[in-house]
């Protein structure tokens, strides 16, 4: 069985800080870890993705996230926000057990203030 | 090259009624899978159709089909509608190989349903 745990449905940040979103997951295999941005009436776009290559893994538009196996946690970060980073994002787990499964995240809505 | 197209972008449809959405993928995918948002389930995977045939299914009851045809287009069919199929259906297309992050989504179909 997996999950996927977004822990926080909003946040809010002022343009120029950082931007933290947290994820945490299980899973009886070993996952692939992503996180999606989509912005109002558009469709998922990857932002980045964890396979078990390095832990520390750069994503698109400055983001980044951190696998950390022991705390089953997959947290988005970014330095600084921007206007355009409002969106809401989705944190997702896949595993490959004879097929692959995919779990999504409810999502978290970021909202940034200038 | 075009993206992902999705038709019709907005539907609005009665309890009992009967639906089909279009998905056309990008050129060369030949995978298609179909995703339902809504605010309370989060999204969720429905199925993913490969060369003309069901290769993963999620988790819905049977009101729920869908078909690809020989040029990689694919319709999704709901028979009997419910309040709660009101969403926004996702497609995604992707070159062949499994894997989520290959996957380019489309804008998707809001369905209402009154």
């Amino acid at each position: 069985a997996q999950s996927v745990t977004q822990l926080d449905s909003h946040v809010s940040v002022s343009e120029g800080t950082p931007v933290l979103l947290r994820c945490n997951y299980s899973s009886s295999y070993s996952p692939s870890l992503f996180w999606y941005v989509q912005h109002p009436n558009k469709g998922l776009q990857l932002l980045l993705k964890y396979t078990s290559a390095a832990t520390l893994v750069k994503g698109i538009n400055g983001f980044e996230a951190e696998f950390k196996k022991s705390e089953t946690s997959f947290h988005l970060t970014k330095p600084s926000a921007h206007m355009s980073d409002a969106a809401e994002y989705f944190c997702v787990v896949s595993t490959s057990e004879g097929y692959q499964k995919v779990t999504f995240g409810t999502g978290t809505k970021l909202q940034v203030i200038p | 090259k075009a993206g992902v197209t999705q038709t019709p972008r907005y539907l609005i449809k009665t309890r009992g009624q009967q639906v089909t959405l279009s998905c056309s993928p990008i050129s060369g995918h030949r995978s298609v899978s179909w995703y339902q948002q809504t605010p309370g389930q989060g999204l969720q995977f429905l199925f993913e159709y490969f060369s003309e045939t069901q290769r993963n299914k999620g988790n819905f009851p049977g009101r729920f089909s869908g078909r690809q045809f020989s040029n990689s287009r694919s319709e999704m069919n709901v028979s009997t509608l419910e309040l709660g199929d009101s969403a926004l259906y996702l497609c995604a297309s992707s070159p062949g190989t499994s894997g989520i992050e290959t996957q380019y989504f489309g804008p998707g179909t809001r369905l209402l349903v009154l």
